[in-house]
């Protein structure tokens, strides 16, 4: 059984472009998370998705964005990018649960992003 | 909001010492708490969890922490460290009434010598 896996490894761009990373949830889960890991930084959440909608978000500008297609995988979308973007992004499922419960959450290997 | 702290940014151990990693948290009511480690290239592997009941809970790898509610703690402890402990290690605090969020200290670099 695949964990959770991301793609590309690594990447990297120049200020102003933008970028997709893509995520891959552990079979049978069905709620995305995605978390910025900055050097040195603890991972910061960006968003949830859950029903292809995002129901949760952490404190980051409108240029991220997301998606979740029907068959529970999801991309982040980068506008802009900015040197400080520059990162380990993390993605994580989950089996959703009623809210106040707290399903595991697995984690990918998180892509790693570079903005020049 | 809630936050959580880690004191240490680095941990130095010898390799069959104890260890404890220190981790302090906000919050304003009993949180779900967890501890994870992480790898160079790898993702985040989770430890062990505490939602509520024992205060000492055990988790993989021969891991424990306790959560002390006067002090705002949850502190990870293992009797004797192996050579593939070192890793960087993180505290996240769950939301109660939230859909999962986690919020995650700025971690400890554990190091292990000979």
């Amino acid at each position: 059984d695949a964990g959770v896996t991301q793609s590309p490894t690594h990447l990297i761009k120049t200020r102003g472009q933008q970028v997709t990373l893509r995520c891959s949830p552990k079979s049978g889960h069905d709620t995305v998370s995605w978390y910025q890991q900055a050097l040195g930084q603890g991972p910061q959440f960006i968003f949830q998705y859950y029903e292809e909608e995002e129901r949760q978000r952490g404190n980051f500008p409108d240029r991220f964005s997301g998606h979740q297609f029907p068959n529970y995988s999801s991309e982040l979308n980068v506008n802009a990018l900015l040197l400080g973007d520059s990162a380990l992004y993390l993605c994580a499922s989950t089996l959703n649960g009623l809210a106040g419960s707290h399903n595991e959450q697995f984690f990918g290997p998180g892509t790693r992003l570079t903005v020049l | 909001a809630q936050s959580v702290t880690q004191p240490d940014i680095h941990i130095t151990v010898s390799e069959g010492a104890s260890l404890e990693l220190r981790c302090n948290y906000s919050y304003g009511a009993t949180p779900y708490l967890f501890w994870y480690v992480q790898s160079p290239g790898q993702g985040l592997q989770l430890l062990l969890k505490y939602f509520s009941g024992d205060t000492l809970v055990q988790g993989i790898k021969g891991f424990e922490a306790e959560f002390k509610r006067s002090q705002s703690s949850f502190n990870l402890r293992k009797p004797s460290v192996h050579w593939s402990d070192a890793a960087e290690y993180f505290c996240a605090v769950g939301e109660v009434t939230g859909f999962q969020k986690l919020v995650f200290g700025t971690g400890t670099r554990l190091l292990v010598s000979p």
